[in-house]
């Protein structure tokens, strides 16, 4: 079975500072999908970043880059020169490739709350 | 908004009572998930369809639960019976699964919605 663990309940950064959210994994698929999504006070999930199990370079979407080290099952999400609009719920979940058949359900970890102070 | 939509946004109801919540999800998505969410946690899954198959069910989705995507477009999920323990966030999701080109599930999540339970 999949899991995924967040061992970090709350972290706090300095705006424009970088934070790292830890994220591992646990999961005896060969192929897999690793995500983290962002859980503002408003409650939709807003999909930020992923990384495919074969991918060998790491994943960027602007100021989001997802640190992956597969032997260590971890993917970790780091966040450069935060924002105050960055403070929320942040989620790293798994999921199976998507080949045929296959439901691609997301496995999610509980979450770290990210509170970015001026 | 072309966006995932749910209806309604809140519900409160009393204990004994059914409801039932609406899913709209991207036009072109074939795939449609249900999550719920209760406070502290990540996402869990409940169920899946693709197109108007409900092909995968979670342990979670006691026989209380039933959900239905009859014409492969929108979703309703019914709870009876409600109880105190169904008080939580109800998410839904929907994403493009083409089985002929194996790739990641990028799901695009609705705002929810938050049933309280009296």
């Amino acid at each position: 079975a999949q899991k995924i663990t967040q061992t970090q309940p709350g972290m706090f950064v300095q705006e424009k500072e970088a934070v790292t959210l830890d994220c591992t994994y646990d999961t005896s698929d060969q192929s897999y999908g690793l995500f983290w999504y962002k859980q503002p006070s408003s409650g939709e999930m807003i999909f930020l970043i992923y990384q495919g199990s074969y991918d060998e370079q790491n994943a960027t979407e602007g100021r989001y880059s997802l640190n992956f080290q597969k032997a260590r099952k971890s993917a970790n999400l780091v966040i450069s020169a935060s924002q105050l609009g960055d403070s929320a719920m942040y989620f790293c979940a798994m999921s199976e490739m998507n080949y045929g058949g296959a439901t691609n359900k997301l496995i999610f970890g509980t979450g770290t709350l990210l509170a970015v102070q001026p | 908004d072309t966006g995932v939509s749910q209806d309604p946004r809140h519900k409160i109801t009393k204990r004994g009572q059914n409801v039932t919540f609406r899913c709209d999800p991207i036009s072109e998505h074939n795939r449609l998930y249900w999550y719920r969410q209760t406070l502290g946690q990540g996402p869990e899954f409940l169920t899946y369809f693709q197109n108007e198959a409900q092909l995968e069910k979670s342990r979670l989705l006691s026989d209380r639960f039933s959900a239905e995507r009859p014409k492969g477009s929108f979703s309703t999920l019914e709870i009876q019976r409600t109880e105190q323990g169904d008080s939580a966030m109800y998410l839904c999701a929907s994403s493009l699964g083409l089985a002929e080109i194996p790739t990641y599930n990028e799901q695009f999540f609705g705002p929810g919605t938050r049933l309280t339970v009296l």
